[in-house]
């Protein structure tokens, strides 16, 4: 099974508006860490927002909020009043414990997104 | 703030020949790691390294793939014997480690861009 899913296809939204996009997770491990990364057209990854398992409330950095239900295993990433330079790839990814603490992040396939003026 | 680095950025080579990727990881990190990313699919993860030794690799990274810490500072991913299948972006990242947090997030490099003809 798939670790992390992705299966948006390529998301529009017009500027100034919000956005969502879906990743879900499978995992058996009680502990673990799910992150996004944008990776815009120039290449290099970028960390925007990071959710622990045992994190009671949702992760916010910014315009960036993660929409985390932890009983449906899924944790949406909200980008609020999009800008332009949001147009970009946005990976899911998650870390478990369950070969040491800094076990590597494993991700989705990714999720194109473009912004319209 | 200070940054993975990887050269060259762009990489052209013939099939079968051998290459090396260079990775100058953050200089007090401790966990080095090599992902890569074929065109327009998803980051996968090749191997982890630690204390001069790999922790994990993956399925793809087999007999023709190696790393190695040759000083204090280089990180590097050697391809033997290239196939045009290991056309792809090749990142580099790392993260402090020596902590049970989860939340340590990686930072990567903006990735060798590796064509093997």
């Amino acid at each position: 099974a798939q670790k992390i899913t992705q299966t948006q296809p390529g998301m529009f939204v017009q500027e100034k508006e919000a956005v969502t996009l879906d990743c879900t997770y499978d995992t058996s491990d009680p502990s673990y860490g799910l992150f996004w990364y944008k990776q815009p057209s120039s290449g290099e990854m970028i960390f925007l927002i990071y959710q622990g398992s045992y994190d009671q409330q949702n992760a916010t950095e910014g315009r960036y909020s993660l929409n985390f239900q932890k009983a449906r295993k899924s944790a949406n990433l909200v980008i609020s009043a999009s800008q332009l330079g949001d147009s970009a790839m946005y990976f899911c990814a998650m870390r478990e414990t369950y070969t040491g603490a800094n076990s590597k992040l494993t991700f989705g396939k990714g999720i194109t997104l473009s912004v319209r003026p | 703030e200070p940054e993975v680095t990887q050269t060259p950025s762009h990489q052209v080579t013939q099939m079968g020949q051998e290459v090396i990727l260079r990775c100058v990881p953050i200089s007090n990190h401790l966990y080095f790691y090599w992902y890569r990313q074929i065109l327009g699919q998803k980051v996968e993860f090749l191997v982890s390294f630690y204390n001069n030794e790999i922790s994990e690799k993956s399925e793809i990274f087999d007999d023709q793939f190696s790393v190695e810490r040759p000083d204090g500072s280089n990180f590097t991913l050697k391809i033997r014997s290239t196939k045009l299948e290991d056309s792809a972006m090749y990142f580099c990242a790392s993260n402090k480690g020596g902590t049970l947090f989860l939340n340590e997030k990686l930072f990567f490099g903006s990735g060798t861009q590796l064509s093997v003809l």
